[in-house]
């Protein structure tokens, strides 16, 4: 069984301080990795993904990925109240018969204190 | 707007009715995906459309049927559902298949059907 793990939060920060969003998966073949943010009452939308060791920068955000430990991070500078949402990690892996899967996390629900 | 549309938003359904929901999506996608979301548990991909053909099952119970009449639409049919059903159901293309890797595997989401079985 394929897993992702997040902590549920929530994550409270104030406005402006760096958030930083963790996630553990389990398979060690998994190949693309997805932060969503899922705002309360509405679908996910992608923010972020990465497929290689490091960092990724896109504005605000930085998505980091770590293969050997098996751990992918999503931080958020300058957090705003906007950011106030929840914010899933998935994972693609190998589900076999030559299909690929994505599998998500519960998410951690972050909230940004004006 | 993603480019992925969901109809209706909001269903209420007995045990015994059969409805439909449907997907469609504007972005020339060749793979359609259908997710339940239900609370405290994390997204669950129920089936997986790749041009046009059912690639992927999760051991969904039956009284769930997809059907892909084309790479434009996705249709979730439902009959004689449980009160444990009741959840968001999400639909989602992407471009590329989902063995392929790459910016193409991105999936987008539509709105949702929320779903209420009573």
């Amino acid at each position: 069984q394929k897993e992702v793990e997040q902590n549920s939060g929530p994550l409270s920060v104030p406005e402006g301080a760096i958030a930083s969003l963790n996630c553990t998966y389990s398979d060690r073949g998994s190949q693309s990795f997805f932060w969503y943010r899922q705002y309360s009452g509405k679908s996910p939308e992608l923010i972020m993904s990465i497929y290689s060791n490091g960092d990724k920068e896109d504005g605000r955000f930085t998505a980091q990925l770590n293969k050997a430990s098996q751990y992918v991070s999503l931080l958020i500078r300058d957090s705003q109240p906007s950011d106030s949402a929840t914010y899933l990690c998935a994972v693609k892996a190998y589900s076999g018969a030559g299909s690929y899967q994505l599998t998500f996390g519960k998410g951690t629900k972050l909230s940004v204190i004006p | 707007e993603t480019g992925v549309t969901q109809t209706p938003r909001h269903l209420v359904m007995g045990m015994t009715n059969k409805k439909s929901l449907k997907c469609e999506q504007h972005l020339g996608h060749n793979a359609m995906y259908w997710y339940k979301q239900s609370a405290k548990k994390p997204l669950e991909l129920m089936f997986v459309y790749s041009l046009e053909e059912r690639v992927e099952n999760n051991s969904v119970p039956s009284r769930f049927s997809p059907e892909c009449p084309n790479s434009s639409h996705l249709f979730l049919h439902l009959h004689t559902l449980q009160p444990e059903d009741s959840a968001l159901y999400l639909c989602a293309s992407s471009q590329d298949p989902p063995q392929v890797a790459g910016v193409g595997e991105t999936q987008y989401f539509g709105p949702g059907t929320r779903l209420l079985v009573l």
